[in-house]
C-alpha cells in the first residue's frame, strides 16, 4: 500500500540552526511529492513540490527538499531558521495519475529564540 | 474576492443533530476534497469530486455525505453527528492540469465540536 512516513512529530530547534525533516515514501509507482506548511489556525499552503527533473527542489522561505528515488525519501531542509518558522509541516504525494493527495502526519516545528 | 472560502470557522453541535459545512471556491478547479485533521492522524481525505455530480469516497467516508451540484460549491454534511466527528475540517480545490498541476488550495478550516 502506498503511504508517507514523517519520521519525527516534533522537532525544536534554536533560531537560525539549520533544520531538517524527513520524509519517507512507499510506492511502486512514479510519485509527485509535495511538502505544505500549516501556520497555527490556518489552513495549508504549499512550500514546494516536485513533478520531475532536478532533484533538489527550491521553495518558498528558504527551504528546499531533494528528491531520493533509490532512498524514497523527500527531505525537507533550511540552512537557518526564524521564529517565523515554527509551524507544523507535511509531506505529501501522489501515487499514480489517477490517485489522490497521501498525506504524513505532520512534524511540528518549533524555533526557540 | 478570489478564493477558497468554508463556512462556519466554528461551530459547536450536539450528538444527532445534522451539521452542514461549505466549501466554496471562485476558481472553478475542477476537483474538490474534504478533509479532517486530527492529533496524531494528521490529514485524512473523507470525499472528494473530481468535477459536478461527480463524488467519491475518501479514507474515512463513514457518517458523512457530500453533493456537488455546482464546480464552485462542495458541502459537507454530517447526518447525526456524533463525538468522534469532533475535528478541524479543511476543504481544497485543484486543478489536475495546467502549471498548477497536483496542488491543492485549502480553505481556512472549520473547527467543529460535537458535545
Amino acid at each position: 500500500a502506498q503511504s508517507v512516513t514523517q519520521l519525527d512529530s516534533q522537532v525544536p530547534v534554536f533560531e537560525e540552526a539549520p533544520v531538517e525533516l524527513r520524509c519517507n515514501y512507499s510506492s511502486s509507482v512514479s510519485v509527485y511529492l509535495f511538502w505544505y506548511v500549516q501556520y497555527p489556525n490556518q489552513g495549508l499552503q504549499l512550500l514546494l513540490k516536485y513533478l520531475s527533473g532536478s532533484t533538489l527542489v527550491k521553495g518558498i522561505n528558504g527551504f528546499e527538499a531533494e528528491f531520493n528515488k533509490s532512498q524514497t525519501s523527500f527531505h525537507l531542509r533550511k540552512p537557518s531558521v526564524h521564529i517565523s518558522d515554527t509551524a507544523e509541516y507535511f509531506c505529501a504525494f501522489y501515487g499514480g495519475s489517477q490517485g489522490n493527495l497521501i498525506f504524513g502526519k505532520g512534524t511540528k516545528l518549533s524555533v526557540k529564540p | 474576492d478570489a478564493g477558497i472560502t468554508q463556512s462556519p470557522r466554528y461551530k459547536i453541535t450536539e450528538t444527532g443533530r445534522q451539521v452542514t459545512l461549505m466549501c466554496h471556491q471562485t476558481w472553478s478547479h475542477s476537483y474538490m476534497f474534504w478533509y479532517r485533521q486530527d492529533l496524531g492522524h494528521g490529514l485524512r481525505l473523507i470525499y472528494y469530486s473530481a468535477a459536478a455530480d461527480i463524488t467519491d469516497k475518501g479514507e474515512v467516508p463513514d457518517g458523512y455525505v457530500v453533493s456537488r451540484s455546482k464546480t464552485e460549491n462542495f458541502p459537507l454534511t454530517l447526518e447525526s453527528a456524533t463525538r468522534s466527528q469532533t475535528s478541524v475540517y479543511f476543504c481544497a480545490s485543484s486543478d489536475r492540469g495546467g502549471s498548477g498541476a497536483n496542488v491543492l488550495t485549502f480553505g481556512a478550516g472549520s473547527r467543529l465540536t460535537v458535545l
